[in-house]
């Protein structure tokens, strides 16, 4: 049973725009979520994090939502840019490991 | 600061086989993280190793096993190898503290696949 879940496998979104990454999870005890960004044939890379004492977390063009209640949360990218296109990573913590889901393969368009 | 590396990049085996892999944590990290990521999912958590002890383990067999040493630098050992076992395996460092553990990072993995 995934406890972590990214149900888009793809997004294709046109440079400029909001690029916008779900994932839902159904643990109400995780209290940390990540999401890592990764290209072919590289280890995952750490993009931006959010305690669930908080709904949202800034990082220059990256923003994460957290609502606890709906167990959901969202990586907003804004402006895309083709560097962007990549696959993007959920994960939650959970006492020493992280829990991810499967992904999505986000495509920016020229 | 070095980041995480792993080594080697590829492996090729055939079943029945031992592989080991090797990781070099970060500069100031005290933790690794094994993970498994097969095609088209995302990693799951093997184990990880704190202090040169185990800390943590998945669900994994015991055909999978590791070490740590002194220097936080680790190896991933796999006895028996299986079709299954044909995935790229990442390692991550971080640096553990009180009851929660920092961000994880990541080297570039190793790709595996068992013939």
């Amino acid at each position: 049973d995934q406890q972590v879940k990214q149900n888009s496998p793809s997004l294709s979104v046109q440079e400029g725009r909001i690029s916008i990454l779900n994932c839902d999870y159904t643990n109400s005890m995780f209290d940390y979520f990540l999401w890592y960004k990764k290209y072919p044939a590289e280890g995952p890379t750490f993009l931006i994090s959010i305690s669930s004492i908080k709904d949202k977390n800034e990082d220059g063009r990256f923003t994460v939502f957290l609502n606890k209640s709906a167990k959901h949360l969202s990586l907003h990218i804004v402006p895309s840019q083709p560097g962007d296109s990549a696959v993007y990573f959920c994960a939650a913590i959970s006492n020493y490991q992280l829990i991810w889901g499967a992904g999505t393969k986000l495509i920016i368009k020229p | 600061e070095t980041g995480v590396t792993q080594s080697p990049t590829h492996l090729i085996k055939t079943r029945g086989q031992q592989v080991t892999l090797r990781c070099s944590s970060q500069s100031g990290h005290n933790t690794v993280s094994w993970y498994q990521q097969a095609l088209g999912q995302g990693p799951q958590f093997i184990f990880q190793y704190y202090r040169e002890e185990e800390n943590g383990r998945g669900n994994f067999p015991p055909r999978f096993s590791g070490l740590q040493f002194p220097n936080y630098s680790s190896e991933l050992n796999v006895n028996a190898l299986e079709l299954d076992d044909s995935a790229l395996y990442l390692c991550a460092s971080s640096f553990l503290q009180g009851g929660g553990t920092d961000t994880q990072y990541f080297g570039p993995g190793t790709r595996l696949t068992v013939l």
